[in-house]
Protein backbone atom coordinates (compact mmCIF):
# COMPACT_ATOMS: atom_id res chain seq x y z
CA UNK A 1 0.00 0.00 0.00
CA UNK A 2 1.54 3.78 -1.14
CA UNK A 3 2.49 5.16 1.82
CA UNK A 4 3.31 8.99 2.69
CA UNK A 5 4.51 10.07 6.49
CA UNK A 6 5.38 13.24 7.31
CA UNK A 7 6.78 14.68 10.52
CA UNK A 8 6.78 16.60 12.70
CA UNK A 9 2.89 16.43 12.95
CA UNK A 10 3.56 20.11 14.61
CA UNK A 11 5.34 22.60 15.10
CA UNK A 12 5.60 26.23 17.16
CA UNK A 13 8.17 28.50 16.52
CA UNK A 14 9.16 32.28 16.39
CA UNK A 15 9.91 34.52 13.88
CA UNK A 16 12.98 34.19 12.57
CA UNK A 17 13.59 30.77 13.19
CA UNK A 18 14.34 28.18 10.64
CA UNK A 19 12.59 25.28 10.32
CA UNK A 20 13.04 21.80 8.86
CA UNK A 21 9.29 19.56 7.40
CA UNK A 22 10.35 15.94 6.43
CA UNK A 23 8.29 13.57 4.18
CA UNK A 24 9.38 10.13 3.64
CA UNK A 25 7.20 8.46 0.81
CA UNK A 26 6.71 4.83 -0.39
CA UNK A 27 4.94 5.18 -3.51
CA UNK A 28 4.59 2.66 -6.20
CA UNK A 29 5.54 3.88 -9.57
CA UNK A 30 6.91 6.85 -7.71
CA UNK A 31 7.05 9.60 -10.53
CA UNK A 32 7.41 13.17 -8.63
CA UNK A 33 7.34 14.30 -4.74
CA UNK A 34 5.24 17.83 -4.69
CA UNK A 35 4.67 20.21 -1.50
CA UNK A 36 1.56 22.63 -0.93
CA UNK A 37 0.62 24.82 1.78
CA UNK A 38 -2.67 24.95 3.15
CA UNK A 39 -4.21 27.52 5.05
CA UNK A 40 -7.80 27.93 5.03
CA UNK A 41 -8.96 26.84 2.01
CA UNK A 42 -7.47 24.83 -0.83
CA UNK A 43 -3.50 23.99 -1.25
CA UNK A 44 -1.21 26.04 -2.97
CA UNK A 45 1.45 24.84 -5.08
CA UNK A 46 5.25 25.29 -3.68
CA UNK A 47 7.06 22.41 -5.26
CA UNK A 48 7.71 19.61 -7.39
CA UNK A 49 10.68 17.58 -7.14
CA UNK A 50 11.68 14.60 -9.74
CA UNK A 51 15.31 14.26 -9.74
CA UNK A 52 17.26 13.86 -6.66
CA UNK A 53 19.82 16.29 -5.13
CA UNK A 54 18.74 19.00 -6.94
CA UNK A 55 17.50 21.77 -4.58
CA UNK A 56 14.29 23.83 -5.44
CA UNK A 57 14.39 27.22 -4.12
CA UNK A 58 11.28 30.06 -3.92
CA UNK A 59 12.69 33.35 -1.88
CA UNK A 60 12.42 31.91 1.99
CA UNK A 61 11.92 28.32 1.01
CA UNK A 62 13.44 25.60 -0.66
CA UNK A 63 12.74 21.62 -0.81
CA UNK A 64 15.12 18.50 -2.05
CA UNK A 65 14.33 15.19 -2.84
CA UNK A 66 16.41 11.86 -1.62
CA UNK A 67 15.28 9.00 -3.99
CA UNK A 68 17.56 6.79 -2.68
CA UNK A 69 16.65 7.32 0.86
CA UNK A 70 12.97 7.71 -0.45
CA UNK A 71 12.74 10.80 1.10
CA UNK A 72 12.28 15.02 0.61
CA UNK A 73 12.92 18.04 3.22
CA UNK A 74 10.98 21.42 2.98
CA UNK A 75 13.16 24.44 4.67
CA UNK A 76 11.99 27.46 5.22
CA UNK A 77 14.31 30.07 6.90
CA UNK A 78 13.69 33.42 8.55
CA UNK A 79 9.97 32.56 9.35
CA UNK A 80 7.20 34.95 9.36
CA UNK A 81 3.73 34.51 10.76
CA UNK A 82 2.03 34.08 7.03
CA UNK A 83 4.03 31.00 7.14
CA UNK A 84 1.43 29.35 9.46
CA UNK A 85 0.09 26.59 7.39
CA UNK A 86 -0.24 23.01 7.23
CA UNK A 87 2.13 21.83 5.02
CA UNK A 88 1.36 18.45 2.53
CA UNK A 89 3.52 16.67 0.49
CA UNK A 90 2.33 14.17 -1.70
CA UNK A 91 3.98 11.23 -3.80
CA UNK A 92 3.11 11.53 -7.68
CA UNK A 93 2.47 7.88 -9.31
CA UNK A 94 3.22 7.30 -13.15
CA UNK A 95 0.03 6.16 -14.08
CA UNK A 96 -2.96 7.04 -15.89
CA UNK A 97 -3.98 10.25 -13.70
CA UNK A 98 -0.81 11.25 -12.66
CA UNK A 99 -2.68 10.58 -9.23
CA UNK A 100 -1.44 11.88 -5.87
CA UNK A 101 -1.04 10.21 -2.30
CA UNK A 102 -0.97 12.77 0.28
CA UNK A 103 0.86 12.81 3.31
CA UNK A 104 -0.93 13.64 6.88
CA UNK A 105 0.36 17.31 7.02
CA UNK A 106 3.00 19.03 9.42
CA UNK A 107 0.56 21.87 11.21
CA UNK A 108 3.20 25.08 11.48
CA UNK A 109 2.84 27.80 13.86
CA UNK A 110 4.82 31.33 13.62
CA UNK A 111 4.57 33.18 16.75
CA UNK A 112 5.38 37.30 16.33
CA UNK B 1 -3.38 32.00 -14.77
CA UNK B 2 -3.53 29.14 -12.68
CA UNK B 3 -7.02 29.18 -11.33
CA UNK B 4 -9.55 26.83 -10.57
CA UNK B 5 -12.87 27.85 -9.90
CA UNK B 6 -15.91 26.14 -7.51
CA UNK B 7 -19.34 26.71 -6.92
CA UNK B 8 -20.65 27.10 -5.01
CA UNK B 9 -18.79 28.07 -1.62
CA UNK B 10 -21.08 26.63 0.76
CA UNK B 11 -23.71 23.88 0.36
CA UNK B 12 -26.27 22.69 3.05
CA UNK B 13 -28.60 19.90 1.84
CA UNK B 14 -30.57 17.24 3.69
CA UNK B 15 -30.00 14.10 2.94
CA UNK B 16 -33.41 13.66 0.57
CA UNK B 17 -31.70 16.50 -1.97
CA UNK B 18 -29.98 16.32 -5.49
CA UNK B 19 -27.32 18.94 -5.68
CA UNK B 20 -24.01 19.18 -8.09
CA UNK B 21 -21.06 21.47 -7.35
CA UNK B 22 -19.19 22.77 -10.24
CA UNK B 23 -15.34 22.82 -11.23
CA UNK B 24 -14.09 25.11 -13.80
CA UNK B 25 -10.35 25.76 -15.43
CA UNK B 26 -9.31 28.01 -18.64
CA UNK B 27 -6.09 26.68 -18.71
CA UNK B 28 -6.41 23.81 -21.50
CA UNK B 29 -5.31 21.23 -18.42
CA UNK B 30 -6.86 17.97 -19.94
CA UNK B 31 -6.37 16.09 -16.22
CA UNK B 32 -9.19 17.04 -13.38
CA UNK B 33 -9.74 15.62 -9.87
CA UNK B 34 -12.16 15.54 -7.36
CA UNK B 35 -10.68 15.13 -3.78
CA UNK B 36 -12.93 14.93 -0.47
CA UNK B 37 -10.89 16.54 2.88
CA UNK B 38 -12.57 15.63 6.27
CA UNK B 39 -11.30 18.65 9.07
CA UNK B 40 -7.43 18.12 10.31
CA UNK B 41 -6.90 15.53 7.02
CA UNK B 42 -4.87 15.49 3.88
CA UNK B 43 -7.02 14.95 1.00
CA UNK B 44 -8.52 12.06 -0.43
CA UNK B 45 -8.58 11.24 -3.94
CA UNK B 46 -12.34 10.46 -5.31
CA UNK B 47 -12.21 10.05 -9.11
CA UNK B 48 -9.73 11.36 -12.00
CA UNK B 49 -10.61 12.30 -15.77
CA UNK B 50 -8.14 11.91 -17.99
CA UNK B 51 -9.16 13.53 -21.42
CA UNK B 52 -12.59 14.14 -20.17
CA UNK B 53 -12.86 10.45 -19.34
CA UNK B 54 -13.48 9.44 -16.61
CA UNK B 55 -9.79 7.16 -15.40
CA UNK B 56 -10.06 6.36 -11.95
CA UNK B 57 -12.46 6.04 -9.49
CA UNK B 58 -11.26 5.38 -6.36
CA UNK B 59 -14.33 2.96 -4.58
CA UNK B 60 -16.57 5.92 -4.41
CA UNK B 61 -20.49 5.18 -3.37
CA UNK B 62 -22.34 5.61 -6.13
CA UNK B 63 -24.16 8.89 -4.12
CA UNK B 64 -21.89 10.72 -5.74
CA UNK B 65 -21.64 10.74 -9.06
CA UNK B 66 -18.80 12.85 -11.56
CA UNK B 67 -19.26 14.17 -15.25
CA UNK B 68 -16.88 16.13 -17.09
CA UNK B 69 -19.32 18.02 -20.18
CA UNK B 70 -16.54 19.09 -21.71
CA UNK B 71 -12.70 19.90 -21.05
CA UNK B 72 -12.69 23.20 -19.06
CA UNK B 73 -15.98 22.25 -16.74
CA UNK B 74 -16.01 18.83 -14.14
CA UNK B 75 -19.69 18.43 -12.01
CA UNK B 76 -20.03 16.42 -8.93
CA UNK B 77 -23.38 15.32 -8.83
CA UNK B 78 -24.80 14.19 -4.98
CA UNK B 79 -27.87 12.19 -3.95
CA UNK B 80 -28.90 10.65 -0.77
CA UNK B 81 -25.98 11.91 0.76
CA UNK B 82 -25.25 10.53 4.55
CA UNK B 83 -24.17 13.31 7.79
CA UNK B 84 -20.76 11.65 6.88
CA UNK B 85 -20.33 13.10 3.81
CA UNK B 86 -19.77 16.55 5.14
CA UNK B 87 -16.45 17.80 4.04
CA UNK B 88 -14.71 19.96 1.84
CA UNK B 89 -14.78 18.89 -1.54
CA UNK B 90 -11.67 20.08 -3.77
CA UNK B 91 -11.22 19.90 -7.52
CA UNK B 92 -7.85 20.04 -8.81
CA UNK B 93 -6.35 20.37 -12.78
CA UNK B 94 -3.20 19.59 -13.89
CA UNK B 95 -1.85 20.08 -17.63
CA UNK B 96 -1.59 16.39 -18.92
CA UNK B 97 -2.04 13.05 -17.03
CA UNK B 98 0.04 11.35 -18.66
CA UNK B 99 3.14 13.26 -17.98
CA UNK B 100 4.47 14.91 -14.83
CA UNK B 101 2.42 18.28 -13.94
CA UNK B 102 1.68 19.70 -10.77
CA UNK B 103 -2.38 19.94 -9.64
CA UNK B 104 -3.97 22.84 -9.07
CA UNK B 105 -6.43 22.92 -6.70
CA UNK B 106 -10.15 25.32 -6.29
CA UNK B 107 -10.60 26.69 -3.21
CA UNK B 108 -13.40 24.41 -2.32
CA UNK B 109 -16.99 23.58 -1.54
CA UNK B 110 -17.39 23.25 2.26
CA UNK B 111 -20.44 20.89 2.26
CA UNK B 112 -22.32 19.77 4.74
CA UNK B 113 -25.12 17.11 5.26
CA UNK B 114 -27.85 17.67 8.09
Amino acid sequence: EDKVVQSPLSLVVHEGDTVTLNCSYEVTNFRSLLWYKQEKKAPTFLFMLTSSGIEKKSGRLSSILDKKELFSILNITATQTGDSAVYLCAGGMDNAGNMLTFGGGTRLMVKP
Amino acid sequence: DTEVTQTPKHLVMGMTNKKSLKCEQHMGHRAMYWYKQKAKKPPELMFVYSYEKLSINESVPSRFSPECPNSSLLNLHLHALQPEDSALYLCASSRDPGLTYEQYFGPGTRLTVT
